[in-house]
C-alpha cells in the first residue's frame, strides 16, 4: 500500500524550532518529488516547500523562507522539514504530499501532523 | 502572478448532480490543475488532473461519479449522484517553475 506518514508535531513556543519527518512506503520514494503542505485551522492549503527526487531542486513559499529546510534521504524513504523561527502564524497542521515531478498534481498525501506555536 | 479562484459553497440534493469551478488567473489559461477532496477531519484525497483540453486522468479508486472538463481558464469537477460521503471540501491545485497554488476551496453540502 502506498502510503506517507508524517511525525514531529507539537507545541512549541514562539522563536522554536521543530523537525517534522515524512516516511513512505509502497513506492520507490527516489523517483518521486515530495513536497510539505500545511493547513492553518479552519483555512484552506497553503503550499510550503518541494524537493526534487535527487534534491537537486528546492523551492520555498515566501511565508517560510529562510526559516523553513525541506530535505530528504532517500535510503530512508523519508522527506524532512526542519522548522526554526516559529511563530504563532504556523500554526498548522502539515501534511506530507508526493508528486511525480515538481510541476505535477499531488497524487499521494500523508494524514498530516499538527504544529502548534505558542508561548 | 499565478492564483486560483473557487466559489466558496455549493450545494445539491441527494442523487443530484453539482459543479465546482475553479478560474485561473489571467494569462494562465493553458495550465493544467489538480482537484483534491478533503473530507471532515481527514487529509486531502486526490480526485484527478485536468488539462486544459478537458482531459483528465483520474486517482486510483475514484468512482466514475467524478469527471472533469475545461472551457477556457476555467477547469469544472463534476460529481455526479450525489452521496453523503461527499460532503467535504473540494480543492483545485496548479503549479508552475518552483510555486505550487491553492485556491480556496469550495464547501461542498449534500442536502
Amino acid at each position: 500500500e502506498v502510503q506517507l506518514v508524517e511525525s514531529g508535531g507539537g507545541l512549541v513556543k514562539p522563536g522554536g524550532s521543530l523537525r517534522l519527518s515524512c516516511a513512505a512506503s509502497g513506492f520507490t520514494f527516489s523517483s518521486y518529488s515530495m513536497n510539505w503542505v500545511r493547513q492553518a485551522p479552519g483555512k484552506g492549503l497553503e503550499w510550503v516547500s518541494s524537493i526534487s527526487s535527487s534534491s537537486s531542486y528546492i523551492y520555498y513559499a515566501d511565508s517560510v523562507k529562510g526559516r523553513f529546510t525541506i530535505s530528504r534521504d532517500n535510503a530512508k524513504n523519508s522527506l524532512y522539514l526542519q522548522m526554526n523561527s516559529l511563530r504563532a502564524e504556523d500554526t498548522a497542521v502539515y501534511y506530507c504530499a508526493r508528486a511525480t515531478e515538481l510541476r505535477a498534481a499531488f497524487d499521494i498525501w500523508g494524514q498530516g501532523t499538527m504544529v502548534t506555536v505558542s508561548s | 502572478q499565478l492564483v486560483l479562484t473557487q466559489s466558496p459553497s455549493a450545494s445539491a440534493s441527494l442523487g443530484a448532480s453539482v459543479k465546482l469551478t475553479c478560474t485561473l488567473s489571467s494569462g494562465h489559461s493553458s495550465y493544467a490543475i489538480a482537484w483534491h477532496q478533503q473530507q471532515p477531519e481527514k487529509g486531502p484525497r486526490y480526485l484527478m488532473k485536468l488539462n486544459s483540453d478537458g482531459s483528465h486522468s483520474k486517482g486510483d479508486g475514484i468512482p466514475d461519479r467524478f469527471s472533469g472538463s475545461s472551457s477556457g481558464a476555467e477547469r469544472y469537477l463534476t460529481i455526479s449522484s450525489l452521496q453523503s460521503e461527499d460532503e467535504a471540501d473540494y480543492y483545485c491545485q496548479t503549479w508552475g517553475t518552483g510555486i505550487h497554488v491553492f485556491g480556496t476551496g469550495t464547501k461542498v453540502t449534500v442536502l
